[in-house]
């Protein structure tokens, strides 16, 4: 099955510096990628996914790049302010015609944003 | 708005006694998952349906059953069985995929319910 790895585990940045969580998965058929926000106490939001079919997505001050050749995925947040700090999990899934799909979760990144 | 609710937001078991999760969504959507969520861990699967009256077991579905007679309802019930089940529950639906490259709604989550032993 599908084993989804997430580094790092936590991360501290600066208000107004980039943060770089990255993803690494195992089954070459999965094909999207999505990345949800948690913060305390709520359940989580998606903010931002991929697809196979492309290699970098970006939405504000979120990207998302996707390198398939080495199975890897990464979330990018740009001039970072304090309400960025959640924590932050990829996933991975293989989406096949009329099946619901089974999202495979990474173990999590604690992003803090300091002042 | 369209979404999904779940209760209680926190909820506590006693020994030997059964719990139940509620789980609703307004989103007409055909899917609906739950999640666990340890410390230090992703989320895991414990049951999803693709569709009203049918379910499966996820990866951690011992100890827990589900039902699924309505489209927007899909409860989940901690027994006695499951020896550890101090954690954060999340309950997520979407569109079953029709295609690879199309409009494949990603999953959407509720707020979650942690349960608690006492």
């Amino acid at each position: 099955g599908e084993n989804v790895e997430q580094h790092p585990s936590t991360l501290s940045v600066q208000e107004g510096d980039s943060a770089v969580i990255k993803c690494t998965y195992s089954d070459s058929a999965s094909n999207y990628f999505p990345w949800y926000k948690q913060e305390l106490g709520k359940g989580s939001q998606l903010i931002i996914d991929i697809r196979s079919n492309v290699g970098e997505k970006k939405d504000q001050r979120i990207a998302v790049t996707l390198n398939k050749t080495a199975k890897h995925f990464s979330l990018h947040i740009t001039e970072t302010q304090p309400e960025d700090s959640a924590v932050y999990f990829c996933a991975a899934k293989v989406e096949r015609n009329g099946t619901a799909s089974k999202l495979t979760f990474g173990t999590g990144t604690r992003l803090q944003v300091t002042l | 708005d369209g979404g999904i609710t779940q209760s209680p937001k926190y909820l506590f078991r006693k020994e030997g006694q059964n719990v139940t999760l509620s789980c609703e969504q307004n989103l007409n959507h055909d899917a609906m998952y739950w999640y666990r969520q340890d410390p230090g861990q992703g989320l895991r699967l414990i049951y999803y349906s693709q569709i009203v009256n049918d379910f499966q077991k996820g990866d951690i579905a011992e100890g827990y059953s589900v039902s699924r007679e309505k489209k927007e309802s899909f409860p989940l019930t901690v027994t006695s069985a499951q020896k550890n089940p101090t954690a954060f529950y999340l309950c997520a639906s979407s569109h079953p995929g029709t295609g690879i490259l199309d409009g494949n709604q990603p999953q959407h989550f509720g707020d979650g319910t942690r349960l608690s032993i006492l």
